[in-house]
């Protein structure tokens, strides 16, 4: 699975936009980019995911670019509930396997008031 | 609430001790994963379970035993742990065999080695 590459933070103030950024400059056409988040010693959460269409959800939007090299996810107004740990995650997926998510450091977000 | 639930929250014990942690799924998956997260660092993958069956061992020490006995419940026997292996333990599920596969994450349990 391609790498990906994140900031290692963010801060973001309260009611704004959050703009994440993801590099995947090694994205294979097979490769969907995924999106998850972890707030202080909770599990993972997952947000949302897409190959190359832009995708909205009630949590997020992502934007991948035309060349699917990187992308950003957007959290439309922020909440003191978003400071959590975004992480970026690219993998392919075979409906007859359980597929790989490998986890990086992902960029810590912090919303402030 | 993501439908897996692990018990117990947290977990103190002795180096000489045996302990279990517990997830169960009840979202119909049929695949489920230990993780473990130690301080600082990325979550590391340490076993998979895709229908019952063991198929992924990332080089995870023998004093961690996992445990199988249906799609919905998966177990970690833990026995002669050392200090360094604190750390929250996560389990997650999936379906194999949807087009996405996203995995489903439970609150983890907050283990501390004395």
């Amino acid at each position: 699975d391609a790498k990906t590459t994140q900031p290692p933070s963010m801060d973001c103030a309260e009611g704004r936009a959050a703009n994440l950024p993801c590099n995947h400059s090694t994205i294979s056409g097979n490769e969907y980019v995924y999106w998850y988040r972890q707030i202080h010693s909770q599990g993972p959460q997952y947000i949302i995911h897409g190959l190359k269409n832009n995708e909205t959800n009630e949590m997020a939007s992502l934007i991948i670019t035309e060349d699917r090299k990187s992308s950003t996810l957007i959290l439309p107004h922020a909440t003191l509930r978003d400071t959590a740990v975004y992480y970026c995650i690219v993998r392919v997926v075979a409906t007859d396997s359980w597929g790989k998510f490998q986890f990086g450091a992902g960029t810590q977000v912090v919303v402030t008031p | 609430e993501t439908g897996v639930t692990q018990t117990p929250r947290h977990l103190v014990m002795g180096m000489t001790n045996k302990k279990s942690l517990k997830c169960e799924q009840h979202l119909g998956h049929n695949a489920m994963y230990w993780y473990k997260q130690s301080a600082k660092k990325p979550l590391e993958l340490m076993f998979v379970y895709n229908f019952k069956e063991q198929t992924e061992n990332n080089s995870v020490p023998s004093r961690f035993s996992p445990e199988c006995p249906n799609s919905s419940h998966l177990f970690l026997h833990l026995h002669t742990l050392q200090p360094e292996d604190s750390a929250l333990y996560l389990c997650a599920s999936s379906h194999v065999g949807s087009s996405y596969n996203e995995q489903f994450f439970g609150p983890g349990t907050r283990l501390t080695v004395l």
